[in-house]
């Protein structure tokens, strides 16, 4: 079973829909990590989250760390939302004694929006 | 500021060949890590560096060796390339103290090895 699981793995929304993406996870501490990668190739960073809700714009990140599940929302979905978004969990720490961790990748949730 | 920059962006490599990639970041982060994204699956940690002149092994480091002489620089290399590692690769760097520091990636590398 993997680590972290996204849903759904394809999504294909018309302009103006609001889109939900799921994410749960069975590893990590309290803390998770939503990126945007372009149909190029690019990795962004959209939210990094440890509770509660975060917004930007049009979207909008949710974690419940006693479910172990986060939710990413956009509002408004327009063509260049187009992308595949990533959850990344923050697992066990590097190194004895460190304050970092690494992430734990889901497989991405590849989102096309129609105009 | 350029951010994290990949050289170079494509390379075509025949089996046993070697060759390095390499990572800059001007944001004076003293973590950086590679990783390589294969369809159908997450990004995967390679090796990882949580300063000048420490390097450690992450998820998938077998094939792999690398360095990081200078604080803005991680160099990832393969000595003896194979199909297998046909991927695209991603650098990336954060600052340490804080789960919540963001990782910075850089634009990737896409290696081909026939």
């Amino acid at each position: 079973k993997n680590e972290v699981e996204q849903s759904p793995q394809n999504l294909t929304a018309q302009e103006g829909e609001f889109i939900t993406i799921n994410c749960s996870y069975s590893v990590g501490i309290s803390a998770l990590h939503w990126l945007q990668q372009h149909p190029g190739g690019g990795i962004v960073s959209l939210f990094m989250l440890s509770s509660g809700k975060k917004k930007h714009g049009r979207l909008i990140a949710t974690i419940n760390i006693q479910e172990k599940h986060s939710s990413l929302h956009i509002t408004a979905s327009h063509p260049r939302d187009s992308a595949v978004y990533i959850c990344a969990v923050f697992s066990r720490p590097f190194n004895s004694g460190g304050s970092n961790y690494k992430l734990t990748f889901g497989k991405g949730t590849l989102l096309t929006v129609n105009p | 500021n350029a951010g994290v920059t990949q050289t170079p962006k494509f390379r075509v490599l025949k089996t046993g060949q070697s060759m390095t990639l390499l990572c800059a970041q001007d944001m004076n982060h003293e973590y950086m890590y590679w990783y390589r994204q294969d369809p159908g699956m997450g990004l995967r940690l390679i090796h990882y560096s949580v300063g000048e002149g420490t390097t450690a092994k992450g998820e998938v480091p077998d094939g792999y060796n690398v360095s990081r002489l200078k604080k803005q620089n991680f160099l990832l290399g393969l000595e003896s390339a194979a199909p297998s590692q046909t991927s695209v690769y991603f650098c990336a760097s954060t600052r340490a103290g804080s789960y919540l520091n963001e990782q910075f990636f850089g634009p990737g590398t896409r290696l081909t090895v026939l």
